[in-house]
């Protein structure tokens, strides 16, 4: 069946650091793949979307790489800061484009100053 | 337009009871989708429409609920008979066509609660 895993549940940084989070899916061919922001009792926020044949996608301190081959996009938030603590979903097209999204569980980033 | 707005924020209801749940999204988005969250959990897709047709419903949406865009622009989700376990942050996002270049905007939810 298909699955996409964010690889952990928590994730717990110094601020100025770097944070990494990954995302991995088995049984898709997805054309896009997106990651989103959500803070506690709020809708999920776009942040970026990076599609099959790119290889990165950067916006500010946010980096997303998105490997096909090995069906992973790491999204990386650099100099970190406390107001990026957030849970970071990431979500893909579960068929064709034009279908709905699917969302992965999250990753919940703390960033301690 | 002040994005994808969700009403009621909040409900309490008891078991057995229907509620019935609305969203209003951005004016020129032509779609419209529907999801639930849990604690500790992902999204999960339930429906959406483009315009006012209702194009794929997941097989989470059991018969007691039921989805409704009509005329294309807002819409409601109704749960029939509520369980415990339909308690959730049910989320509406809207999007221009499949949301692939911007996204999707969300509402802030409707958090259900069954006792």
């Amino acid at each position: 069946s298909q699955k996409i895993e964010q690889n952990s549940e928590a994730l717990n940084i110094q601020e100025g650091k770097t944070a990494t989070l990954t995302c991995n899916y088995t049984n898709y061919s997805p054309a896009y793949l997106q990651w989103y922001r959500q803070d506690p009792g709020r809708g999920p926020v776009f942040l970026l979307l990076i599609r099959e044949n790119e290889k990165e996608k950067r916006k500010e301190r946010l980096k997303v790489t998105f490997d096909t081959t090995l069906k992973q996009s790491l999204f990386h938030i650099t100099a970190s800061q406390p107001a990026d603590s957030a849970t970071y979903l990431c979500a893909l097209v579960k068929g064709q484009a034009g279908t709905a999204l699917i969302f992965g569980k999250g990753t919940t980033l703390s960033v301690s100053s | 337009d002040t994005g994808v707005s969700q009403d009621p924020r909040h409900k309490i209801t008891k078991r057995g009871q229907n509620v019935t749940f609305r969203c209003d999204p951005i004016s020129e988005h032509n779609r419209l989708y529907w999801y639930r969250q849990t604690l500790g959990q992902g999204p999960e897709f339930l429906t959406y429409f483009q315009n006012e047709a209702q194009l794929e419903k997941s097989r989470l949406l059991s018969d007691r609920f039921s989805a409704e865009r009509p005329k294309g622009s807002f819409s409601t989700l109704e749960i029939q008979r509520t369980e415990q376990g339909d308690s959730a942050m049910y989320l509406c996002a809207s999007s221009l066509e499949t949301g692939e270049n911007y996204g999707y905007t969300f509402g802030s939810g409707t958090r259900l609660t069954v006792v």
